[in-house]
């Protein structure tokens, strides 16, 4: 099992719509999690942290179920502007190393 | 990225040939610092993180080298480039307040190894 995997994508979907991502990790003393956005040819940033209890931010909400070790990203009336690759992250250990998945490319069209 | 610096942006070297990458970083003194690497198709792969001067860890076997001279300065190197190499190199560090893991990375440097 990857320790990171992410829905291979692409998804390409109208304005408005709402896209849901999904990853999984197979480490399971894996602290952290987030949700990263990469445009294309520039660098990461990060788009949220996901916490146990589940977060929201404006149009975008992350969930964790430890259980599971599965993370999610759904994003609600989505912009042209929310084209981008989201990387699903995850790190474990003392000295934060994170970890990548590869990604999935979303394309929000008119 | 406007507390992370990488130079060059962007770079054609031919195989063979030795390479330097440098990362400086402002902010807080002693931040952890990392070089990942992404490859077209591929995820960012952590190839080196660093946690003071001179102090060096490496994630994967290969002709790359790192060197952190100084406590804001992460240098990536090669004595002679694969063509492999190619990629996108990316300089990050921890976040200044509450070691919460999340990563702050430059702009990258774009190499192309022919």
């Amino acid at each position: 099992r990857k320790e990171v995997e992410q829905d291979p994508g692409p998804f390409n979907v109208p304005e408005g719509a709402t896209v849901a991502f999904n990853c999984t990790y197979s480490n399971s003393a894996s602290q952290s999690f987030f949700w990263y956005r990469q445009d294309c040819r520039k660098e990461p940033k990060l788009l949220m942290s996901v916490y146990s209890s589940g977060n929201e931010d404006g149009r975008f909400t992350a969930q964790l179920n430890r259980a599971s070790q599965y993370i999610s990203l759904l994003i609600r009336d989505s912009k042209l502007s929310d084209s981008a690759t989201y990387l699903c992250v995850v790190s474990g250990g003392s000295n934060y190393k994170l970890t990548f998945g590869k990604g999935t490319l979303l394309t929000v069209n008119p | 990225s406007q507390t992370i610096h990488q130079w060059p942006a962007t770079l054609v070297q031919p195989v063979g040939s030795p390479l330097s990458l440098e990362c400086t970083v402002e902010g807080t003194s002693n931040p952890n610092l990392y070089w990942y690497r992404q490859a077209a198709g591929r995820g960012l792969q952590l190839l080196f993180y660093s946690v003071g001067i001179g102090q060096i860890s490496s994630e994967v076997p290969q002709n790359l080298s790192a060197s952190r001279p100084q406590d804001r300065q992460f240098i990536l190197s090669s004595k002679k480039l694969l063509l492999s190499d190619s990629g996108f190199y990316l300089c990050a560090r921890n976040r200044e307040v509450g070691n919460t893991g999340e990563l702050f990375f430059g702009e990258g440097s774009r190499l192309t190894v022919l």
